[in-house]
């Protein structure tokens, strides 16, 4: 069974400029979530789809992040603009609806300079 | 919402010792405990989880305690190796499909 792919695995850009994270999950699963590790801090929650729905965005820290899930499938999380703040590594994970574990994928390790 | 600490931050032990880290959380709402892995250069790995429901929990050399009154989990690696070498999370969450709130990682090294 195919893990949890994301790419890039490394992106390094400028201040203002906009970056798209890519997740596709395992197949089958529902589930998929995003949690962004800032400066060797706590893995924080994003967001949260079933399918192609939105289920938690709470952790979405403002307007600048897009995420979706079109057909259910792949996920992109896209920032705009960037800035400094948003360097860190985002996680992607994904389960099966009614499983407590996640799988993760590698991480997108995003630099802003 | 949810808050987890996790101590310590970084943990070194000799081969062969056991190691334990400690985590404690906020919501009594939470009702499950899973503890990751995360190798340099790869995502957080499932290691051992736990539900509220369960004091106790062991899969060889790894186990989980958990005390619902006090509101902290443990995770104890006996008999350590270097592969055990890793940062290791501890999370809390309530349901199958919520999300997880982290710990802030513990940077275990086992020296040879």
């Amino acid at each position: 069974e195919a893990g949890v792919t994301q790419f890039p695995s490394h992106s390094v850009i400028e201040k203002g400029q906009t970056v798209t994270l890519r997740c596709d999950p395992i197949s089958g699963h529902d589930n998929l979530y995003w949690y962004r590790r800032v400066m060797g801090k706590e893995i924080k929650f994003l967001l949260h789809f079933v399918k192609e729905s939105k289920q938690d965005e709470s952790g979405m820290p403002n307007n600048r992040f897009l995420a979706e899930r079109t057909g259910g499938t792949y996920s992109t999380l896209k920032v705009q603009p960037a800035e400094l703040e948003d360097s860190g590594v985002y996680f992607c994970a994904s389960s099966q609806v009614g499983n407590y574990g996640y799988t993760f994928g590698s991480g997108t390790r995003l630099t802003v300079v | 919402g949810e808050n987890v600490e996790q101590h310590p931050s970084t943990l070194s032990v000799q081969e062969g010792d056991s190691a334990v880290i400690k985590c404690t959380y906020s919501d009594s709402a939470s009702n499950y405990f899973p503890w990751y892995k995360q190798e340099l250069g790869k995502g957080p790995q499932l290691i051992i989880d736990i539900r509220s429901n369960v004091g106790e929990k062991k899969d060889q050399r790894i186990a989980v305690t958990l005390n619902k009154t006090a509101k902290h989990f443990s995770l104890h690696i006996t008999e350590t190796q270097p592969e055990d070498s890793a940062v290791y999370f501890c999370a809390a969450g309530s349901g199958s499909a919520r999300q997880l709130t982290f710990g802030s990682g513990t940077q275990l090294t086992v020296l040879p």
